[in-house]
């Protein structure tokens, strides 16, 4: 079985300021770990993924997120907030060894930038 | 490119009838999902498919059912609506093959039950 947890469910930063969104996973063997947002009234979208290699991955729009083995982490980051940066972020992971490219979900945490 | 589409947008449904919604994909991915979100609970998959012709149960299949007769659709029937189905519904694909390919998502259908 493979889990995801999002312990926040709402994350508030200062325009400018760097963020962070918490994602803790369990799986019983290697994973892909990704990261989606989701901006109102629309589908998700893709912003990044961890595959394997360098535990730093760099995605669209200035993210970044840090593979934690050790700590079974995948925080997502941004150095300089932007009010445009608001939305709901979903962490989702699944297993390299999983079939069909089943994904599971984290609950959300909803991210407000403030101006 | 459109990627992703899902007709309809909005749907209200009395308790009892019936409804498809339809994905369409123009990306030649080999799999298809179908997901439901509500509040606080995040995604989690319905049905999906690995090609043409197949379909798979995923964690909330009941009161569901797919099809894919062809490659770049992918529909999903509710036979008998009950209010616990309302949601939103999402579509995704996905390339076939090796490696943590990313899914493309839909703009998604607003379903109420009543």
């Amino acid at each position: 079985a493979q889990s995801v947890a999002q312990p926040e469910d709402q994350v508030n930063v200062a325009e400018g300021n760097p963020l962070t969104v918490k994602c803790t996973y369990s799986v019983s063997g290697n994973p892909y770990l990704f990261w989606y947002v989701q901006y109102p009234n629309r589908g998700l979208q893709f912003l990044l993924k961890y595959i394997t290699g360098d535990n730093l991955v760099k995605g669209s729009y200035g993210f970044e997120a840090e593979f934690n083995k050790s700590q079974t982490s995948f925080h997502l980051k941004k150095p300089s907030a932007l009010v445009s940066d608001s939305a709901l972020y979903f962490c989702a992971v699944r297993l390299v060894s999983g079939s069909a490219r089943q994904l599971t979900f984290g609950s959300g945490t909803q991210l407000t930038v403030l101006p | 490119n459109a990627g992703v589409t899902q007709t309809p947008k909005f749907r209200v449904l009395k308790t009892g009838q019936s409804m498809t919604l339809l994905c369409a994909q123009d990306m030649n991915h080999e799999y298809m999902y179908w997901y439901r979100q509500d509040p606080g609970m995040g995604l989690r998959l319905i049905h999906y498919s690995v090609g043409e012709g197949t379909t798979a149960k995923g964690e909330v299949p009941d009161g569901y059912n797919v099809s894919r007769l062809k490659k770049q659709n992918f529909l999903l029937g509710l036979e008998s609506a009950a209010p616990s189905q309302t949601s939103v519904y999402f579509c995704a694909s996905s390339q076939g093959g090796q490696g943590g390919r990313e899914q493309y998502f839909g703009p998604g259908t607003r379903l109420t039950v009543t």
